[in-house]
């Protein structure tokens, strides 16, 4: 295990639900990242927190929203999402350059 | 634009085989690597990194070999067992302040008992 956990492991919702995902660690790490994973496709990095503040958000829909309220907690909240944007989605955090990756969440759109 | 891209999707040997995983990236101004493993239903896992001022790194039955001149990466694994079927990703690191990783996507391992 790494130390980052992520809940809930799976995720099924329709395009109008709101939901939210969490990723937490408690490594001391000051970087937390959210990745999209879709089958056959490279992984994707979505948003970038450093010491908490937003440093990228890699052109990622309106329709994810991300939320970091203390160096050891991030959220991921989804609203009216879309078929496509079924994937495994990677929480991880670096003390500076390996990341350490959480287990993902499986998220199924309807 | 650049691109961090693998040379076989699936690679299958025999258990006992040494593995040799290749990758190849196009931005020359990359200086750190990265190899990770994903099982099914995990999270990548890191194996082993190498920065740009090397050419080769060993760690516990794994070694990473770095080609500058070419751009190439490789991840051979020594005596490769069934637990080592994975998925294995490269990495590199866009920019100084380690954060951004451009991952490939990835080369399924497959070790035959």
């Amino acid at each position: 295990e790494t130390g980052v956990t992520q809940t809930p492991r799976h995720l099924v919702m329709g395009m109008t639900n709101k939901k939210s995902l969490k990723c937490e660690q408690h490594l001391g790490h000051n970087a937390m990242y959210w990745y999209k994973q879709s089958a056959k496709k490279p992984l994707e990095l979505m948003f970038v927190y450093n010491f908490k503040e937003q440093t990228e958000n890699n052109s990622v829909p309106s329709r994810f929203s991300p939320e970091c309220p203390n160096s050891s907690h991030l959220f991921l909240h989804l609203h009216t999402l879309q078929p496509e944007d079924s994937a495994l989605y990677l929480c991880a955090s670096s003390p500076g350059s390996e990341q350490f990756f959480g287990p993902g969440t499986r998220l199924t759109v309807l | 634009g650049e691109s961090v891209g693998l040379h076989l999707p699936t690679l299958s040997v025999q258990e006992g085989d040494n593995s040799i995983i290749n990758c190849a990236y196009s931005n020359s101004a990359s200086d750190y690597f990265i190899w990770y493993k994903q099982e099914s239903g995990k999270g990548p896992q890191f194996i082993i990194d190498i920065r740009s001022n090397m050419d080769k790194r060993q760690g516990q039955r794994v070694t990473v070999l770095l080609n500058k001149t070419v751009k190439h990466l490789s991840l051979q694994i020594a005596a490769t067992q069934p637990g080592d079927s994975a998925v294995y990703f490269c990495a590199e690191n866009m920019d100084l302040s380690f954060q951004k990783l451009v991952f490939g996507t990835g080369t399924r391992l497959l070790v035959s008992p």
